[in-house]
């Protein structure tokens, strides 16, 4: 069954380091998105993903991150100069169609921990 | 905004049925997702309601009043690889943005 991949499973860097956090989604998915999850606090929506644009994102998606498919494969997500609050679980997810309701299949996250 | 209200913590037993109730208010509703996710893991899709009413899928159901602003998840004959939390996702459109609420972490004992 075809899945989306994360990696590394876990980073650990120095504040104001920058940081890529990369992942696969599934093949024939066209839309992707970011979500991050702080120890014991819900899931929160960063960004969404289609046709190489960003389609929406949150307000925690300043200017310190940003987003990039480089090739057919890979989407990654960037933090410039991380800082302490951004130790959290990232999460990519990606689905087949974005103008209606569809599941949403996640990777396993990427534990993200600022020293 | 959005505002999404389910209890924090429940306890069941195995072979039993659980409801975990979710209130919300959003500014834009569309369908309401639940999804599952245990310790450490990502979120995984266990349902989504679009209409009025209850939707079944093996031991799970969802139910959803959009008058009320409210849903339930089902979860009949427990077993205990139930234990995790279950979050409430109300969707209101766009690109697929899904609001997550804290969720309900469910132990289910022997």
């Amino acid at each position: 069954e075809p899945e989306v991949t994360q990696t590394p499973s876990h980073q650990v860097t120095q504040m104001g380091q920058e940081v890529i956090l990369r992942c696969v989604p599934i093949s024939n998915h066209l839309y992707f998105y970011w979500y991050r999850q702080i120890l014991g606090q819900k899931v929160e929506f960063l960004v969404s993903f289609y046709n190489n644009e960003i389609s929406e994102k949150s307000e925690i998606f300043d200017d310190q991150f940003s987003v990039e498919r480089p090739d057919g494969s890979n989407f990654t997500l960037k933090i410039r100069s991380t800082k302490l609050e951004d130790s959290a679980m990232y999460f990519c997810a990606s689905s087949t169609s974005g103008g209606v309701a569809d599941e949403q299949f996640f990777g396993p996250g990427t534990r993200l921990t600022v020293l | 905004g959005q505002n999404i209200d389910q209890p924090t913590e429940m306890t069941a037993t195995e072979g039993a049925i659980v409801q975990i109730n979710c209130t919300y208010q959003t500014s834009g509703f569309n369908g309401l997702f639940w999804y599952q996710q245990h310790a450490g893991e990502a979120p995984t899709f266990l349902s989504y309601n679009v209409l009025d009413g209850l939707e079944e899928k093996g031991r799970f159901s969802s139910f959803l009043s959009r008058s009320k602003g409210y849903s339930y998840l089902l979860l009949k004959e427990l077993q205990m690889k139930d234990s995790a939390s279950y979050l409430c996702a109300p969707y209101s459109g766009g690109y697929q943005k899904v609001t997550f609420g804290i969720g309900t972490k469910l132990q289910v004992i022997p």
